[in-house]
């Protein structure tokens, strides 16, 4: 099946600094990637929509200058978290869909101190 | 209201059992549904898709009532690798995930 990666896996940085994370699907292309953020048990909560080529949609709530987003190419999505703050700390998964099917990198768990 | 609501859990079962998850949802121009696998700290992975007419794969079966708005899994015969969350995801136009269910399955 299809493959997105996400990197870093797990990234712990201080208050105030800015982490990027990037997804990548690996063998196919995707116009729209999918940003989430999971608290320990509980669901995924979609974040914002990643779309190449032009601005990222962000859900309610979502402060579109806490989290930039930005879909370069077809196969790349950065989602920065600016000015971390320990309140931010959970863990990101993007996704893409191939198809029929909607597949998720394995997730980047960040922590902020 | 939550737009996809789980049975909370969690599920103890021994193995052998059998066990149901239900869920609903409240978005009636949902269009398609799934249900997902999520081990710890892990990402979610496909278990299977949902149609209206039921579908089975291996000791899997899902089932669908738009009527109701509510979906189902039966897992038979659990073993102990079917411990983890299942995620029921109804997908109107984006996909909207349930709490989850967490099942752990015990020798």
């Amino acid at each position: 099946g299809a493959v997105v990666s996400q990197h870093p896996s797990r990234v712990i940085c201080k208050s105030g600094t800015s982490v990027k994370i990037e997804c990548r699907s690996l063998d196919f292309q995707a116009t729209t990637m999918f940003w989430y953020r999971q608290f320990p048990k509980k669901s995924l909560m979609l974040m914002a929509t990643s779309n190449e080529g032009s601005k990222a949609t962000y859900e309610q709530g979502v402060e579109k200058d806490k989290f930039l987003i930005n879909h370069a190419s077809l196969t790349l999505s950065t989602l920065t978290v600016t000015s971390a703050h320990p309140e931010d700390s959970s863990f990101y998964i993007c996704s893409a869909w191939d198809t029929y099917e909607q597949y998720f990198g394995p997730g980047t768990r960040l922590t902020v101190t | 209201r939550k737009e996809v609501e789980q049975d909370p859990g969690p599920f103890n079962v021994p193995e052998g059992a059998t066990v149901a998850f239900n869920c609903t949802y409240s978005n009636s121009a949902s269009q398609s549904f799934f249900w997902y696998r999520q081990d710890c700290r892990k990402e979610p992975k496909l278990l299977m898709s949902v149609y209206s007419s039921g579908n089975e794969d291996g000791r899997f079966t899902a089932q669908l009532n738009r009527a109701s708005q509510y979906i189902s899994l039966l897992i038979r015969d659990s073993k102990l690798s079917d411990s983890a969350t299942y995620l029921c995801v109804v997908n109107a136009g984006k996909s909207t995930f349930g709490d989850g269910t967490t099942l752990t399955v015990k020798p």
